[in-house]
Formats: structure tokens, C-alpha cells, sequence
């Protein structure tokens, strides 16, 4: 099994800064990655596919980036609503996911 | 628009069995996978399944091996997942989520939540 390893687990930053998120796989997986967004009680939604691709509808503010073993998360300005828990997602081989990364306003 | 539709709560005692269904709608319900991921409460999410398009194939995880069985009713556009040997560690959300054979999901079902509980 691919085992994903995501980094930091807790991120805390103000409004309009920019972050990342890491995520690293235990084997090369090309770019079969994806990224999620969750919030307090409801479903996860797909921000990002195939480690850069941006699904429709999300903010450019979201990119990915990243191939083989360690991929990004970026928003480029946070605002009010990118508060959350995202997750990374492998789906080379079957599905695995990362262990989140809690983004907390500072 | 695409919909995944799941079934309301549950609660179930340990060594019971509990079955969830995700009624699709929108889209062409043999064209796509369903999987099964769960959440416990505060923790992170866990793949444990899928269906294929033509309803034929199904793979789970390692970890329910033997207690998880995902089928699929196409009068209906109905998936279901059963657990068995339900015990306290089953306790959790449960989302279905449709993806195309590149496997990322694009939809998710709202949940539903097990609680296994004496």
C-alpha cells in the first residue's frame, strides 16, 4: 500500500497570506494526486486532480504542484472561507489518504 | 445536476451488521466507480471500497477483509455497503464518492453516520 505523509498537521495563518501544504508518498505514484477540502460536518470537495489540475469552479488561488513522491498545496492569498481541513489523496493505486493539515486563522 | 443521496443514521450494537445506501442521480450511473470512505469523529478519512462501472467487480481494503461487501442496483441507481461484525471502532461517517476510472472524486454523498454502541 502507498502510505501518505502530510504535512504540517496543524497551519496557522492570518488572511490574505500565502501557504503551503506537503504531501509525500511512500513510492513514486507520477502524478495520480488529488487534494480536498473539508469543512466542520460536511463532505470533502475536490479542489485539485492529477497533482495540478484545478477542478472547475475553485479559486486560482488553490494550485498543486509536484510529481513522483512530494507534492503542494498553495493558496496564494487565504481568505475567510479557506479555513478548513484539506487532504491529500493518492489514487494510483486503489486510494490513500494523507492525515490532514487543520488550517487555523492566527 | 449529479446527486449522491445516502441513507439516514444508524445505530447498531457490536456484532451487528449495518448497510448504507447512496442513491445517484444526474448522471450515467454505469459510467462511473463508487467508493466507500469513512471518517471517525476528528480523524482523518479511510478508503474502504469499490464498485465498478459494470457492477461486476469490487475491491476493498485489506483492513475489512471479509466484513465488507459493496453492491450495487441499477433499476434503482442505488449503491449500498454493508459492515458486519460491527464493534466500536466502526464508528464513523460514511460517504460514498463517484469517480471516474482516474479515481479522484468528484462527488460525494453527505454522509451517513454508524454508531455502534451496547
Amino acid at each position: 500500500d502507498i502510505q501518505m505523509t502530510q504535512s504540517p498537521s496543524t497551519l496557522s495563518a492570518s488572511v490574505g497570506d500565502r501557504v503551503s501544504i506537503t504531501c509525500r508518498a511512500s513510492q513514486s505514484m507520477s502524478t495520480w494526486l488529488a487534494w480536498y477540502q473539508q469543512k466542520p460536518g460536511k463532505a470533502p470537495k475536490l479542489l485539485i486532480y492529477k497533482a495540478s489540475s484545478l477542478e472547475s469552479g475553485v479559486p486560482s488561488r488553490f494550485s498543486g504542484s509536484g510529481s513522483g513522491t512530494e507534492f503542494t498545496l498553495t493558496i496564494s492569498s487565504l481568505q475567510p472561507d479557506d479555513f478548513a481541513t484539506y487532504y491529500c489523496q493518492q489514487y494510483n493505486s486503489y486510494s490513500t489518504f494523507g492525515q490532514g493539515t487543520k488550517l487555523e486563522i492566527k | 445536476q449529479v446527486q449522491l443521496v445516502q441513507s439516514g443514521a444508524e445505530v447498531k450494537k457490536p456484532g451487528a451488521s449495518v448497510k448504507v445506501s447512496c442513491k445517484a442521480s444526474g448522471y450515467s450511473f454505469t459510467s462511473y466507480y463508487m467508493h466507500w470512505v469513512r471518517q471517525a469523529s476528528g480523524q482523518g478519512l479511510e478508503w474502504m471500497g469499490i464498485i465498478n462501472p459494470g457492477g461486476v467487480s469490487t475491491t476493498h481494503a485489506q483492513k475489512f477483509q471479509g466484513r465488507v461487501t459493496v453492491t450495487r442496483d441499477t433499476s434503482t441507481t442505488t449503491v449500498y455497503m454493508e459492515l458486519s461484525s460491527l464493534r466500536s471502532e466502526d464508528t464513523a461517517v460514511y460517504y460514498c464518492a463517484r469517480s471516474t476510472a482516474s479515481g479522484y472524486y468528484d462527488y460525494w454523498g453527505q454522509g451517513t453516520l454508524v454508531t455502534v454502541s451496547s
